[in-house]
C-alpha cells in the first residue's frame, strides 16, 4: 500500500523560510524514474505545481519560484523535503506530496495535504 | 512556460454527459492528465496518458487528445461525481503543469 503524509508547520511569519516533510511508504525513491513532487493550492484556487526529485536526485523546479525553492530527498529514511525561503502570505496555500511513477508523468498517490498559513 | 486552458465551469443533469476540455499546443502530442478534487479532498486521478483508467474508476470516466485540445468525458453523471477537475502534463523541460480547472456542478 502507498501512502504519502506531508508535515510541518501549520503557521510561518512573513520573510521566513518554510520547510516541509514528505514521509513516504509502500515504495522506493531509488530508482532513477520514480519522483516524488510537490503541489500547492491556495484557498479556492487551481493545482501550482512547484518542485520534483527523482531517484536519481535530478530536480526540477516551477520557473516563477525557483530562487525560492530547495527540494532534497533522505532515501533511508523515505523522505522528502521541501523548503522555500523569504514567505508571504500569498503563499498561504495547502501543500500536497505526490509520486510520479517509473515512465510516467502521472502523479498517481497524493498525501493529504497540509495547510500553511502566511501570517504575522 | 506551456500553458493549460480549462472552461471554469460545466453543469450537467443527473443522468447526462459532461465534458470538460483542456486546451494547450500540441497537447496531443503529450502525456496528459485528469484529477477529480472533491471539496476539502486531495486530488485523485482518474485518467492518464489522454484515456488510460486507473484501477478502481469507473468505466464512466473517459479521455481523448488530439491536437490542441485533450477531453474528459463523464458519462452518467451522478451527484457524487461533482467536484474540480484538473488536467496536467509535463512541459519540454520536464516542469509540471496543471490547468486551471473546471468545477463540475451537477443540477
Amino acid at each position: 500500500q502507498i501512502t504519502l503524509k506531508e508535515s510541518g508547520p501549520t503557521l510561518v511569519k512573513p520573510t521566513q523560510t518554510l520547510t516541509l516533510t514528505c514521509t513516504f511508504s509502500g515504495f522506493s525513491l531509488t530508482p532513477s524514474g520514480v519522483g516524488v513532487g510537490w503541489i500547492r493550492q491556495s484557498p479556492g484556487k487551481a493545482l501550482e505545481w512547484l518542485a520534483l526529485i527523482f531517484g536519481d536526485d535530478d530536480k526540477r523546479y516551477s520557473p516563477s519560484l525557483k530562487s525560492r525553492l530547495t527540494i532534497t530527498k533522505d532515501t533511508s529514511k523515505n523522505q522528502v523535503v521541501l523548503t522555500m525561503t523569504n514567505m508571504d502570505p500569498l503563499d498561504t496555500a495547502t501543500y500536497y506530496c505526490a509520486r510520479k511513477p517509473v515512465a510516467s508523468t502521472r502523479f498517481d498517490y497524493w498525501g493529504q495535504g497540509t495547510l500553511v498559513t502566511i501570517s504575522s | 512556460s506551456y500553458v493549460l486552458t480549462q472552461p471554469p465551469s460545466v453543469s450537467v443533469a443527473p443522468g447526462q454527459t459532461a465534458t470538460i476540455t483542456c486546451g494547450g499546443t500540441n497537447i496531443g502530442d503529450r502525456g496528459v492528465h485528469w484529477y477529480q478534487q472533491k471539496a476539502g479532498q486531495a486530488p485523485v486521478l482518474v485518467v492518464y496518458d489522454a484515456s488510460v483508467r486507473p484501477s478502481g474508476i469507473p468505466e464512466r470516466f473517459s479521455g481523448s487528445s488530439f491536437g490542441n485540445m485533450a477531453t474528459l468525458t463523464i458519462s452518467r453523471v451522478e451527484a457524487g461525481d461533482e467536484a474540480d477537475f484538473y488536467c496536467q502534463v509535463w512541459d519540454s523541460t520536464f516542469e509540471g503543469v496543471f490547468g486551471g480547472g473546471t468545477k463540475l456542478t451537477v443540477l
